[in-house]
């Protein structure tokens, strides 16, 4: 079956822009995460939604948002880039979103802010 | 402090070699444990799930957890070159974590044929 699907694969924007980053979940699948990977910090959590709710946050700046469909695929938004958000933006999918299902995650976005 | 120490390596071995992974955990809340791989160029995926203390084994992969001294280990027997990738344990709390998972920095590993 299909995997994770994340678009685009990259990206270049320029600071002060916003951007849009979208995730196809693994069918039948209701809950996606979104990280944040960067060769300083890490795989960071963004936030977790789950039947078009966020249910979970971690700690980044009101610019990071994100939202659900019906269809549970998902899209995360940032605004007014600055250099430091250049980074591998990954999402997972999950059936319910708890630790006993696992995460399956995608290939990632690779955002660049010049 | 960060949650999740993982000595980032990088750690070079040979064809045949048995590897030992490694990560410590400071929140006692984290009841999940899991050891993710990442190649270059794509996203995590999920090598090993454990929940309890104790060793769990599939194939050539081990995975200990040790919850009294918040230590949890991956150990790969007879690594291969195609082993060669960046390692990542995670960590969940479980209850309302909902889709939270606490990573380790990571190991970057090199199997030499």
């Amino acid at each position: 079956k299909a995997g994770v699907t994340q678009t685009p694969r990259y990206l270049i924007k320029t600071r002060g822009q916003q951007v849009t980053l979208s995730c196809s979940p693994i069918s039948g699948h209701r809950s996606v995460s979104w990280y944040q990977q960067t060769p300083g910090q890490g795989l960071q959590f963004l936030f977790e939604y789950f039947s078009e709710t966020q249910r979970n946050k971690g700690n980044f700046p009101g610019r990071f948002s994100g939202r659900q469909f019906s269809n549970s695929r998902s899209e995360m938004n940032v605004s007014t880039l600055e250099l430091g958000d250049s980074a591998l933006y990954l999402c997972a999918s999950s059936p319910l979103g708890s630790s006993v299902d696992g995460y399956t995650f995608g290939s990632g976005t690779r955002l660049t802010v010049v | 402090q960060k949650e999740v120490e993982q000595d980032p390596g990088p750690l070079s071995v040979p064809e045949g070699a048995i590897v030992s992974l490694n990560c410590t955990y400071s929140n006692s809340a984290f009841q999940y444990f899991m050891w993710y791989r990442q190649y270059s160029r794509k996203g995590p995926e999920l090598l090993m799930y454990t929940y309890s203390s104790g060793n769990k084994e599939d194939g050539r992969f081990t995975a200990q957890v040790d919850k009294s001294s918040k230590y949890i280990s991956l150990f790969i027997r007879d690594s291969q070159p195609s082993d060669s990738a960046t390692y990542l344990c995670a960590e969940n709390a479980g209850g309302t974590s909902y889709g939270k998972l606490t990573f380790g920095q990571g190991t970057i590993l090199t199997v030499h044929p």
